[in-house]
């Protein structure tokens, strides 16, 4: 199985901020690496796929890069919904598709 | 607009089997990979398995001897089955579509619709 390491595992941060987070996989993936944003109780939201390409109806406020076994996450200018948890996930070999352990953004 | 919701029961025994169904509103089971995703209580995402709207199935090796999942096309739901649940199997379960995105280096496959998840617990 390919394995993600994510980092932070949790960060706290304030309104306005820039952050970043970063997937590492335990094996080169080319760019077959998606992000999630996770909120209880809400269905979990696809932000990028590919790396690096938008999804529909997210804010550009959201991009990521990377290829091969290392990737981030960036999100500039945080809102207050941008609280929440982010996951990386590849789909490059499978089964199984994995994610990553997970990011914990919070309200400094 | 496409939605997805879990339905089953919120409670099941230790060795009992774990069921629950996926139902889509506002497309067609046709076409595209149809998961089911857990998250366990402080712990992260666990791919469970997928299974094409043809039947073909493909399962998280970890799982692959007690799950088995059905899709049923005319009722646009496709279902999960866990045998011999453990307290380990009380999770966050969610059901996702996969689409395929045509970029240079391939078809990635991304989870663009997710339902709002279902809380199961194992517990006698």
């Amino acid at each position: 199985d390919i394995q993600m390491t994510q980092s932070p595992s949790s960060l706290s941060a304030s309104v306005g901020d820039r952050v970043t987070i970063t997937c590492r996989t335990s094996q080169t993936i080319s760019s077959f690496l998606n992000w999630y944003q996770l909120k209880p109780g809400k269905a979990p939201k696809l932000l990028l796929y590919a790396a690096s390409t938008l999804q529909s109806g997210v804010p550009s406020r959201f991009s990521g890069s990377g290829s091969g076994t290392d990737f981030t996450l960036t999100i500039t200018s945080l809102q207050p919904e941008d609280f929440a948890t982010y996951y990386c996930q590849q789909t490059y070999t499978t089964p199984p598709i994995t994610f990553g352990q997970g990011t914990r953004l919070d309200i400094k | 607009q496409v939605q997805l919701q879990e339905s089953g029961p919120g409670l099941v025994k230790p060795s009992e089997t774990l069921s629950l169904t996926c139902t889509l509103s506002g497309g067609f089971i046709s076409s595209y990979y149809w998961n089911w995703i857990r998250q366990t209580a402080g712990q992260g995402l666990e791919w469970i398995g997928r299974i094409y709207s043809t039947g073909s199935t493909n399962y998280n090796p970890s799982l692959k001897s007690r799950v088995s999942m059905s899709v049923d096309t005319s009722n646009n739901q496709f279902s999960l089955r866990l045998t011999s649940v453990t307290a380990a199997d009380t999770a966050v379960y969610y059901c996702a579509r996969a689409v395929p995105r045509s970029t240079v280096f391939g078809v990635v496959h991304a989870f663009d619709t997710w339902g709002q998840g279902t809380k199961v617990t194992v517990s006698s």
